[in-house]
């Protein structure tokens, strides 16, 4: 496609319940990035796929996050046990290459509520 | 580990006047540095960004920014805004060989007439 994209763009789930988030990249690109942006935060890395490795998760919050990423393109993001304090926009971003001094192009995000 | 801090959470100015987003990072190795900017209900949208080179960074839209190593800055300016400027910008930086791009909170630029 033209660009990243990312579905749902909104979803409200109940406490508890399993979400999953769906990020496809930019055909080409090798490296695919996750993050979270609350309300009044700014943008939390989770994050970054090279391939279908992750030689980065270190921002993942607890293992109730999970995240996967299949014949190095469509990356899917999975919370566990949803908790109200999930709520948040999780932007998907990918990029040509490996390092990020190349440009980083990013979907419009997943609104999740957590009621 | 690599942090960014952008002072001010909302910068509020009228068109045609000059505007600067303060941007401050911490790194003890070389960074690269970034700016992008978000407009209401839109995904994130790369401005500018420094490598190496000129201090001196010219982005999309009029905007520029200045790499400051010694006071550890990053600010990006505009000469004379425009009511369509108003939207959140990011100032981000990563570590010169790694993939973790750090965000600032992020400042709100309202641009009224």
């Amino acid at each position: 496609g033209a660009g990243v994209s990312q579905s749902p763009s909104n979803k409200v789930t109940e406490k508890g319940k399993d979400v999953e988030l769906r990020c496809d990249p930019i055909s080409g690109h090798t490296a695919l990035y996750w993050y979270r942006q609350s309300l009044g935060q700014g943008l939390e890395f989770l994050i970054y796929f090279q391939g279908n490795s992750a030689p980065d998760k270190s921002g993942l919050p607890s293992d109730r996050f999970s995240a996967e990423r299949t014949g190095g393109s469509v990356s899917t993001l999975t919370i566990q046990r949803t908790q109200q304090e999930d709520s948040a926009v999780y932007l998907c971003a990918s990029s040509l290459g490996g390092s990020m001094n190349t440009e980083a192009f990013f979907g419009q995000g997943t609104r999740l509520t957590v009621v | 580990a690599q942090s960014v801090t952008q002072l001010d959470s909302q910068v509020p100015v009228f068109e045609e006047a000059p505007v600067e987003l303060r941007c401050n990072y911490s790194s003890s190795v070389s960074v690269y540095l970034f700016w992008y900017v978000q407009y209401p209900n839109q995904g994130l949208q790369l401005l500018l960004k420094y490598l190496s080179g000129s201090t001196l960074v010219k982005g999309i839209n009029g905007f520029e920014a200045e790499f400051n190593k010694s006071q550890t800055s990053f600010h990006l300016r505009k000469p004379s805004v425009h009511i369509s400027d108003t939207a959140e910008y990011f100032c981000a930086v990563v570590k010169a060989g790694f993939q973790k791009l750090v965000f600032g909170t992020g400042t709100r630029l309202l641009v009224s007439p």
